[in-house]
């Protein structure tokens, strides 16, 4: 067990619609990382927060969104959904944001758009 | 630039044998190179690191071996297990930055 909590596991959702994945970092862990896994494009990074703030951006689209909350758990926001989008969405997090740190998964949120 | 070339995508291997999985990368800003372990159903899992400065790190029964003038890294699993199947990554970061940028992964099976 990771301690990354993500929720919820499976989400099976319509095109055009708004979607929230949720991420609850292990205990002490200040940066949160948000993660694609597809079968075409593999693992890609979306988007880093440490301690509320945004840090780094991937390859995110303009339709994605994140946050993270005072208690640091962080929220990924997926809207107008998209045939295109059905993946994997994990979250990790690390203790802080200095390079080098490990990153820790959770189990991830499988997104299918039908 | 920004990417890391791993080989093979799939692999089988008698168990007891030895498991060779190599990874290679352009940008010689990377500075970190972990390998991740993913079993069906769950995230990707940290395994062992190593840093340019090491030419080799192991832990049990894995082994990173790194070549920073070839830009080349590498795990070896020895007396591979069925246990060991799974989908294993290779990643780097770049230094100052914490994104990982992942390989393409590659399906282990060990047969028993």
């Amino acid at each position: 067990d990771s301690g990354v909590t993500q929720t919820p596991k499976h989400l099976i959702t319509a095109t055009g619609q708004r979607v929230t994945l949720r991420c609850s970092p292990r205990s002490g862990d200040l940066s949160v990382y948000w993660y694609q896994q597809s079968l075409d494009q593999g693992l890609q990074f979306l988007i880093q927060y440490y301690n509320g703030e945004e840090r780094a951006k991937g390859n995110i689209l303009e339709r994605f969104s994140a946050q993270q909350f005072p208690d640091l758990h962080s929220e990924l926001n997926l809207s107008s959904l998209e045939l295109g989008d059905s993946a994997l969405y994990f979250c990790a997090s690390s203790a802080d944001g200095r390079s080098n740190q490990p990153q820790h998964f959770g189990d991830g949120t499988r997104l299918s758009i039908l | 630039q920004q990417q890391v070339k791993q080989s093979p995508q799939s692999l089988i291997v008698q168990k007891g044998g030895i498991s060779i999985i190599n990874c290679a990368y352009e940008n010689t800003a990377f500075d970190y190179f972990p390998w991740y372990q993913q079993f069906p159903g769950k995230g990707p899992a940290l395994l062992i690191a190593i840093r340019p400065d090491v030419s080799e790190k192991k832990e049990g029964r894995f082994t990173i071996s790194f070549n920073k003038s070839a830009k080349q890294f590498s795990l070896h699993i020895m007396d591979s297990q069925p246990g060991d199947s799974a989908t294993y990554f290779c990643a780097a970061t770049i230094q100052g930055a914490q994104k990982l940028v992942f390989g393409q992964g590659t399906r282990l099976t060990i047969n028993p």
